[in-house]
């Protein structure tokens, strides 16, 4: 069975400047979360997404933004990018919604802002 | 709001001693899911606890639910330079559901 694959692996982009970064769950998955990663903050949630409605959202401005379409996939989008934004960018699937089910990771989107 | 903490915040031991990270919320948990995250890579899941004072084994790493639901802890006995990597405590949000990673705990071992 294929695993969570995030694309692209790595992005860079300047200041202002908007991002799309895709993720494909586990297939029979329809959970799909965000994550931030940075080496201060450690891993944040974004948002949760659960067949195409979002169930969670985490604690970020409104600059971040996703959606899932029906077939599970996720995207997410950061829009007016600032340094700050810089980080390791994780999606993860899960069977079911994530307060009853574990969390399958993919190797993640590096976006640097410069 | 709830919190997690998780210590100690880095590890450095030599191959063949034992660690123990550590992970503590203030409130109550349902459960509480453990990751391992080797350098460069993404987190993996290990195990899940659910039961007051739960104990689970896989090979030398030893997983630990409190009697109180409160805190838990991951033993690993003799470490291997494999063994290396950060190591996250995540409960769920009591009132979302939504995972809380801990600020982890980063093993190095020297061979």
């Amino acid at each position: 069975k294929a695993g969570v694959t995030q694309t692209p692996r790595y992005l860079i982009k300047t200041r202002g400047q908007q991002v799309t970064l895709s993720c494909s769950p586990i297939s029979g998955h329809r959970s799909v979360s965000w994550y931030q990663q940075t080496p201060g903050q450690g891993l944040q949630f974004l948002f949760e997404y659960f067949s195409e409605t979002q169930r969670n959202k985490g604690n970020f401005p409104g600059r971040f933004s996703g959606r899932q379409f029906s077939n599970s996939r996720s995207e997410m989008n950061v829009s007016t990018l600032e340094l700050g934004d810089s980080a390791l960018y994780l999606c993860a699937s899960s069977f079911y919604p994530i307060a009853k089910n574990i969390q399958y990771f993919g190797a993640g989107t590096r976006l640097s802002v410069l | 709001g709830q919190q997690v903490m998780q210590i100690p915040q880095y590890q450095h031991v030599q191959e063949g001693e034992d660690f123990t990270t550590y992970c503590n919320s203030s409130t109550t948990l349902s459960n509480i899911q453990w990751y391992k995250q080797r350098p460069g890579g993404h987190p993996v899941f290990l195990i899940q606890l659910v039961k007051s004072g739960e104990v689970k084994k896989q090979k030398r790493l030893t997983f630990q639910f409190g009697e109180a639901k409160k805190n838990s802890s991951l033993h690993i006995t003799a470490t291997q330079t494999t063994d290396v990597g950060t190591y996250f405590c995540a409960p769920p949000q009591s009132n979302t559901g939504k995972l809380i990673f801990g600020q982890g705990t980063t093993l190095q071992v020297k061979p």
